[in-house]
């Protein structure tokens, strides 16, 4: 059964760094997305991408966040310069066109130090 | 917007037992409902879905939910748990119909499953 899958599994960096984190979505889902959860909270939707732009943020995607589709498999999120309040478990999710369901990778766990 | 109550944190429950977990929405449109399984140390696994049609639906594993739009809710509910569906338990929603669709999710409710 395809899955979306998430690189790597767990990233410490420090405070002021910038982290990529990597995602393959299923080969012939058209709409991506980001999500975190910060420890002991729910999970917030950060930005969807279809059609190789933003379709939807809110307002924690600020400036120092992006998104990037650079090849035709991988999707990703880039922090520019990382927040202890950055710290969080990030789930990427895809879906086709047709479906609204969504399916999520297994997280990275982003810890900044 | 919308809004999403998980009215229970944690569910303790014995095996064997029914369970009913309580989900209740707010929303100035139209929504798609969705609740989602988490087991420790994974990723988000859908459980069962609400677009149209029949209001009580049927997921994976024998959890059923039912939804009532006079009362805005969507309570999960299992006859029988066992062990194994001692995990994290999310509501969702996404506004019908609209580009990017993003969810919005409750807080979660952990289910306690023990003998």
């Amino acid at each position: 059964e395809p899955e979306v899958t998430q690189t790597p599994s767990h990233q410490v960096t420090q405070m002021g760094q910038e982290v990529i984190l990597r995602c393959v979505p299923i080969s012939n889902h058209l709409y991506f997305y980001w999500y975190r959860q910060i420890l002991g909270q729910k999970v917030e939707f950060l930005v969807s991408f279809y059609n190789n732009e933003i379709s939807e943020k809110s307002e924690i995607f600020d400036d120092q966040f992006s998104v990037e589709r650079p090849d035709g498999s991988n999707f990703t999120l880039k922090i520019r310069s990382t927040k202890l309040e950055d710290s969080a478990m990030y789930f990427c999710a895809s879906r086709t066109g047709g479906s609204y369901e969504q399916y999520f990778g297994p997280g990275t766990r982003l810890t900044v130090t | 917007a919308q809004s999403v109550t998980q009215l229970d944190s944690q569910v303790p429950v014995f095996e064997e037992a029914p369970v009913e977990l309580r989900c209740n929405y707010s929303s100035s449109v139209s929504v798609y409902l969705f609740w989602y399984v988490q087991y420790p140390n994974q990723g988000l696994q859908l459980l069962l879905k609400y677009l149209s049609g029949s209001t009580l639906v049927k997921g994976i594993n024998g959890f059923e939910a039912e939804f009532n739009k006079s009362q805005t809710s969507f309570h999960l509910r299992k006859p029988s748990v066992h062990i194994s569906d001692t995990a994290e338990y999310f509501c969702a929603v996404s506004p019908l119909n609209q580009a990017g669709t993003a969810l919005i999710f409750g807080k979660g409710t952990t289910l306690s499953v023990s003998s």
